[in-house]
């Protein structure tokens, strides 16, 4: 059983579309993250939020807009994306961003972008 | 950029067989942790090893963090199905000050026959 969920767990979307989506953790934890996960690539650092700011923003591209309202959600929005964000994304969290950042993932949404 | 390589990338086993992953890196962590990712769902942490030299007993599986924590290696005494999964490294890397970066390994997916 996780701590952390992930709505919506599957997504079709064309590259007009705006979308979100959502993740929330009920682990009591200050940080929270999304990642990317494509076939044949390493885990993608994209977003790190700690006490609801932003710490890390790895030159992800505009078209992905994330929003931390407390420390228990994360959001990930998404407009006009293009077929290569196809992908899983996964939200995870943490207490706090130093130590050993051991890292609680939720199950992952699979965006498809046609 | 930092990497962390696995190998084997794949692994295709018989049940009761034995089996070595490695992680590998030129750079020191100061911690390292293993995940295991099931289809489907997202990682999950499965030890953190912290000191050179240390290793890390979870039932049939071993974790060995290398003496100058550059790398690490886990290995599975009489696999089974169960054990079937993506198996990932993450080694934690402090940077300008307190701050600490994960950073996930190429990953290993590890296929148990019944």
């Amino acid at each position: 059983e996780t701590g952390v969920t992930q709505t919506p767990r599957h997504l079709v979307m064309g590259m007009t579309n705006k979308k979100s989506l959502k993740c929330e953790q009920h682990l009591g934890h200050n940080a929270m993250y999304w990642y990317k996960q494509s076939a044949k690539k390493p885990l993608e650092l994209m977003f790190v939020y700690n006490f609801k700011e932003q710490t890390e923003n790895n030159s992800v591209p505009s078209r992905f807009s994330p929003e931390c309202p407390n420390s228990s959600h994360l959001f990930l929005h998404l407009h006009t994306l293009q077929p290569e964000d196809s992908a899983l994304y996964l939200c995870a969290s943490s207490q706090g961003t130093s130590g050993r950042r051991e890292q609680y993932f939720g199950p992952g949404t699979r965006l498809t972008v046609t | 950029t930092q990497l962390l390589e696995q190998s084997p990338q794949f692994l295709s086993i018989q049940e009761g067989e034995n089996l070595t992953v490695y992680c590998n890196s030129s750079s020191v962590f100061s911690s390292l942790q293993w995940y295991r990712q099931e289809p489907g769902e997202g990682p999950v942490l499965l030890v953190t090893v912290v000191t050179g030299g240390e290793v890390k007993k979870l039932k049939r599986l071993t974790f060995q963090f290398g003496d100058a924590r550059k790398d690490s290696s886990l290995h599975i005494t009489a696999a089974q199905p169960g054990d079937t999964g993506l198996y990932l490294c993450a080694g934690a890397r402090v940077y300008g000050g307190a701050t600490n970066k994960l950073i996930f390994g190429t990953g290993t997916l590890l296929a148990v026959q019944p």
